[in-house]
């Protein structure tokens, strides 16, 4: 069985673009959850999306959203992005998000903001 | 809200020998489940061991063992006979079994480990 993919895996962008991330889940898996990875403030949960729908959200700003599709592959989208926002974005998804399920991560997005 | 401490920021351990990592805790929940993760110089975060908050027996998984105690909130780990390939951070990790906490791990701020030969 195939495992978590990201893509891309590195992306370079400047302060003030917008950056579109993606996961692809293990096959049959329905939740996916993105965390933020920094040096800084460690891995901090963003938010989890269930059958197209977001159950659980992080305290981060407005400037970070997502969305997942019937296939439940699911994009994060980061806008007017902010030096600060340079880390390793990293997705995990698991059959269906609850506390017995075990989260599969991906190998992350590494993004730099210049 | 949950926390979760590590509070070695670094450990190191020879080949062959027995290393602890310390985690501890704090929530007001009863039910809860407890992981460690493993991140090597790859990034890929790899789940080493969970255990239930409602399970008295603490989890091993072949090298890999915990020692959970809950009153303490204390949830260490213990790797035996150190492989140079357990080089890595660790994360503990809490998440809640209720309804509000899908999909979100509550990570400590890790524990570099390095195997030396």
């Amino acid at each position: 069985k195939a495992g978590v993919t990201q893509t891309p895996r590195y992306l370079i962008k400047t302060r003030g673009q917008q950056v579109t991330l993606s996961c692809s889940p293990i096959s049959g898996h329905r939740s996916v959850s993105w965390y933020q990875q920094t040096p800084g403030q460690g891995l901090q949960f963003l938010f989890e999306y269930f059958s197209e729908t977001q159950r659980n959200k992080g305290n981060f700003p407005g400037r970070f959203s997502g969305r997942q599709f019937s296939n439940s592959r699911s994009e994060m989208n980061v806008s007017t992005l902010e030096l600060g926002d340079s880390a390793l974005y990293l997705c995990a998804s698991s059959r269906a998000g609850g506390v017995v399920d075990t989260q599969y991560f991906g190998p992350g997005t590494r993004l730099t903001v210049l | 809200a949950q926390t979760v401490t590590q509070s070695q920021p670094e450990m190191s351990v020879q080949e062959a020998e027995t290393v602890t990592l310390s985690c501890t805790y704090d929530t007001s929940e009863n039910n809860y489940y407890l992981f460690w993760y493993k991140q090597p110089p790859s990034r890929q975060m790899i789940l080493v061991i969970r255990q239930e908050a409602y399970k008295q027996q603490n989890a091993t998984e072949n090298r890999f063992s915990v020692n959970f105690q809950k009153a303490a909130k204390s949830f260490s780990l213990k790797i035996s006979d150190s492989q140079l390939g357990d080089t890595a951070m660790y994360f503990c990790a809490f998440m809640n079994s209720g309804g509000t906490s899908y999909g979100k791990l509550t990570f400590g701020q890790g524990t570099i480990l390095t195997v030396h030969p």
